[in-house]
């Protein structure tokens, strides 16, 4: 069975200082990988996917994150944060082998994001 | 990108009965899933919304205490019976578009309070 682990349940960055947001992910083969974004009040936003392909993957608001298959790894970075970046962040995984549930996907348990102006 | 509509956005409910939320997608969905959310939580998944029979109900969750039903490509309910203080969370409904697009949307979530 996948599982995301988010070690980080709390970060807190100043305003212009980069980010990293660690995820590791259980899955027998290479899955889909996913981050999503939760303001306040707000439903869940699709920052970035990684699929296949080139392992640094772009996505919007200036986000991105590399898969690193040795390391079961998808973190996500950001080179400057900007306060509105202060949200609930999410990494999922989900299942591509023949036989699953395209979609199906499980998520971490979030880190929150605190940015100091 | 999809368009998914949930009702209620928010209801509060009475021990032991029962609450219906309705998920509208658009037609580029393919799959329908329900979500929970716990008070300060991630998200879990509680069932695939099988179009025109059974959900597919992930371990812990049941079909009596939260029967489900997808009579069509682009609606699903979702039932939370015999309400308890500890089903108080916000309900999520998503559609996945597909590989090519590859990307489950959400819904605004309807938020329970069971007192």
């Amino acid at each position: 069975a996948q599982s995301v682990t988010q070690p980080d349940i709390h970060i807190t960055v100043s305003e212009g200082a980069s980010l990293e947001l660690r995820c590791n992910y259980s899955y027998g083969a290479t899955p889909y990988l996913f981050w999503y974004v939760q303001s306040p009040g707000q439903g869940l936003q699709l920052l970035l996917k990684y699929f296949s392909g080139d392992t640094l993957v772009q996505g919007i608001k200036g986000f991105e994150a590399e898969f690193k298959r040795s390391q079961s790894s998808f973190n996500l970075r950001k080179p400057s944060v900007h306060w509105s970046d202060a949200a609930e962040y999410f990494c999922a995984v989900g299942a591509r082998d023949r036989g699953s549930t395209l979609g199906r996907l499980y998520f971490g348990r979030g880190t929150q994001l605190t940015v100091w102006p | 990108s999809a368009v998914i509509s949930q009702k209620p956005s928010r209801d509060i409910c009475q021990r032991g009965t029962s609450l219906t939320i309705q998920c509208q997608v658009d037609s580029q969905v393919t799959m329908m899933f329900w979500y929970r959310q716990q008070p300060g939580q991630s998200l879990t998944l509680i069932a695939t919304a099988n179009q025109g029979s059974e959900a597919t109900y992930e371990s812990g969750f049941v079909i009596d205490k939260f029967p489900i039903s997808r009579p069509n490509l682009t609606f699903s309910t979702l039932t939370v019976s015999n309400l308890s203080p500890e089903d108080s969370s916000i309900y999520l409904c998503s559609g996945w578009t597909g590989v090519a697009a590859g990307e489950l949307f959400f819904g605004e979530g309807s938020r329970l309070t069971v007192l």
